[in-house]
C-alpha cells in the first residue's frame, strides 16, 4: 500500500520560512510525478507544485519564486522548501502522487494523499 | 476564490439521486476531458473518486457517475447512503505542464 506522510508544518511568522517533508512507503518516489496541493478555507484546493520523474519542476504563480520543490532519492522523500511566506500561505499542506495511464502518460489527478501538514503564517 | 464554481451544499435522502454540478470555462472544463471529483469525510485527506469525467478509479461503488457537458461536469451519486456525506471537490486540467484547477467544494448532506 502507498503511504505518504508529511511533516514540518507550524507556526511562522511572515517572511520566514519551513521545509516540508514527505516521507514515501509503497511507492519510489523518483518513478512517480509527485506534487504538493494545500488547502485553506478561504482559497479551498490549491495545486501548489509538481516535480517529474525526469525531475522537471513546475510551481503555481501563486508560489513561483518563493517555493521550490525538491526530492531525495535515497530517503524516498519528497520536499518543498517555502521561503518568504505569507498570510495566504496558510494552508493545510498535502503531499500527492500524480496518476499515470498504461503508456505512462502523466495524468491532471492524483490518486493518493498523505493526511497532510499544517502550515500557519502569523505574527 | 476558486478557479471552478460548484455549489456551496446539496442533499438527498437515502436512496435517492444528487447530481453536483462543476461550471468552468473552455481553457479548463470544456476544453479537456480531464475532470477529476474527489470525495473528502471531515478530518480526512481527499479521495480520488472519478478521473477522465466519468472513469472510477478500482474500489469505488458504481453509484457515484460523472459526465459532462460543454463548460459543465456533473458527479452523480446514485442510492444515496449514509457514508456519502462527505464533501466533494471537481477538478479540471487547465493547460500548459500538470496545471490543475479545483472547484470550491460542496458539502452533501444525507437527510
Amino acid at each position: 500500500d502507498v503511504q505518504l506522510v508529511e511533516s514540518g508544518g507550524g507556526l511562522v511568522q511572515p517572511g520566514g520560512s519551513l521545509r516540508l517533508s514527505c516521507a514515501a512507503s509503497g511507492l519510489t518516489v523518483s518513478s512517480n510525478y509527485m506534487s504538493w496541493v494545500r488547502q485553506s478555507p478561504v482559497k479551498g484546493l490549491e495545486w501548489v507544485s509538481v516535480i517529474y520523474a525526469g525531475g522537471s519542476t513546475y510551481h503555481a504563480d501563486s508560489v513561483k519564486g518563493r517555493f521550490t520543490i525538491s526530492r531525495d532519492i535515497s530517503k524516498n522523500t519528497l520536499f518543498l522548501q517555502m521561503n518568504s511566506l505569507t498570510a495566504e500561505d496558510t494552508a493545510l499542506y498535502y503531499c500527492v502522487r500524480g496518476s499515470v495511464d498504461t503508456e505512462g502518460r502523466t495524468m491532471p489527478h492524483f490518486d493518493s494523499w498523505g493526511q497532510g501538514t499544517l502550515v500557519t503564517v502569523s505574527s | 476564490q476558486s478557479a471552478l464554481t460548484q455549489p456551496p451544499s446539496a442533499s438527498g435522502s437515502p436512496g435517492q439521486s444528487v447530481t453536483i454540478s462543476c461550471t468552468g470555462t473552455s481553457s479548463d472544463v470544456g476544453g479537456y476531458n480531464y475532470v477529476s471529483w474527489y470525495q473528502q469525510h471531515p478530518g480526512k485527506a481527499p479521495k480520488l473518486l472519478i478521473y477522465e469525467v466519468y472513469y472510477r478509479p478500482s474500489g469505488v461503488p458504481d453509484r457515484f457517475s460523472g459526465s459532462k457537458s460543454g463548460n459543465t461536469a456533473s458527479l452523480t451519486v446514485s442510492g444515496l447512503q449514509a457514508e456519502d456525506e462527505a464533501d466533494y471537490y471537481c477538478s479540471s486540467y487547465a493547460g500548459h505542464y500538470i496545471r490543475v484547477v479545483f472547484g470550491g467544494g460542496t458539502k452533501l448532506t444525507v437527510l
